[in-house]
C-alpha cells in the first residue's frame, strides 16, 4: 500500500524548532485535509492537528500544521525532551478509497 | 470523555479467525465514520478498513479485502472487525479510530503463528 512520504528521522536541540514534511499527491493531500499524529514509545498514536492546521483541545500551540498543494508540514517549536516520539501524517486518498499514512518520522531531541 | 477500547485479540494459527471488538464511550458510534488500522511492531501505520455513518459504505485495504469484514452494533455502541483466513503477515497491533482517527483505542495485539 502506498504511503505519504516523510523523512525517517529528524533531530534538534531542546528549545529549538523542527519541521517535519509530508509529501503526497493530488488524490490525497492535494484534495483532502491532513492530520498529524504523535506516537510516544509504547503507546497508541494521538491526534496533534487536524484539517491541516487545527489543534484539538489540550494540544499546545507549540505544535502547528500547514498544507500547500500536495505537501504538508508539522512545526514543533520550543522542543522538549518529552517530544521525542514518532510522528505520522495522514489523509484520505480518493483513489485508494481509504486513509493513507506517512511512513513516520522519529524525532530525537538532542 | 471520548474513549475507545479494543478487545478480542490474541494468538491464532494461520488460516484461523478472530473477531476484534471496539467499545466506544463518550460518543455515539452510529453518528461517526469509523476506521480500523494496524501497526506491525517497530513499523509504521497501515489503514485497513472504513465504515460510513450509515453503515452502507465499507472500504478495505487490498491486503485484507475478501478476508476481513467491518461492522457496527449501534445498540452496543461498538465497532467490530471479523478477521478470517489469517496469515502470519496479519500479526500486528490493531487500533480502532473515530473519523480520520481523531480518537484512537489503546490497541490490541493479534499474533498469527503456529
Amino acid at each position: 500500500q502506498s504511503v505519504l512520504t516523510q523523512p525517517p528521522s529528524v533531530s534538534a536541540a531542546p528549545g529549538q524548532k523542527v519541521t517535519i514534511f509530508c509529501s503526497g499527491s493530488s488524490s490525497n493531500i492535494g484534495k483532502n485535509p491532513v492530520s498529524w499524529y504523535q506516537q510516544l514509545p509504547g503507546t497508541a498514536p494521538k491526534l496533534l492537528t487536524y484539517e491541516n492546521n487545527k489543534r484539538p483541545s489540550g494540544i499546545p500551540d507549540r505544535f502547528s500544521g500547514s498544507k500547500s498543494g500536495t505537501s504538508a508540514a508539522l512545526d514543533i517549536t520550543g522542543l522538549q525532551t518529552g517530544d521525542e516520539a514518532d510522528y505520522y501524517c495522514g489523509a484520505w486518498d480518493n483513489s485508494l478509497r481509504g486513509v493513507i499514512f506517512g511512513g513516520g518520522t522519529k524525532l530525537t531531541v538532542l | 470523555e471520548v474513549q475507545l477500547v479494543e478487545s478480542g485479540g490474541g494468538l491464532v494459527q494461520p488460516g484461523g479467525s478472530l473477531r476484534l471488538s471496539c467499545a466506544a464511550s463518550g460518543f455515539t458510534v452510529s453518528q461517526y465514520e469509523m476506521n480500523w488500522a494496524r501497526q506491525t511492531p517497530g513499523k509504521g501505520l497501515e489503514w485497513i478498513s472504513y465504515i460510513s455513518v450509515s453503515g452502507t459504505t465499507r472500504y478495505y485495504a487490498d491486503s485484507v479485502k475478501g478476508r476481513f469484514t467491518i461492522s457496527r452494533d449501534n445498540a452496543k455502541n461498538s465497532l467490530y472487525l471479523q478477521m478470517n483466513s489469517l496469515r502470519a503477515e496479519d500479526t500486528a497491533i490493531y487500533y480502532c479510530g473515530r473519523n480520520l482517527f481523531d480518537s484512537w483505542g489503546q490497541g490490541i495485539l493479534v499474533t498469527v503463528s503456529s
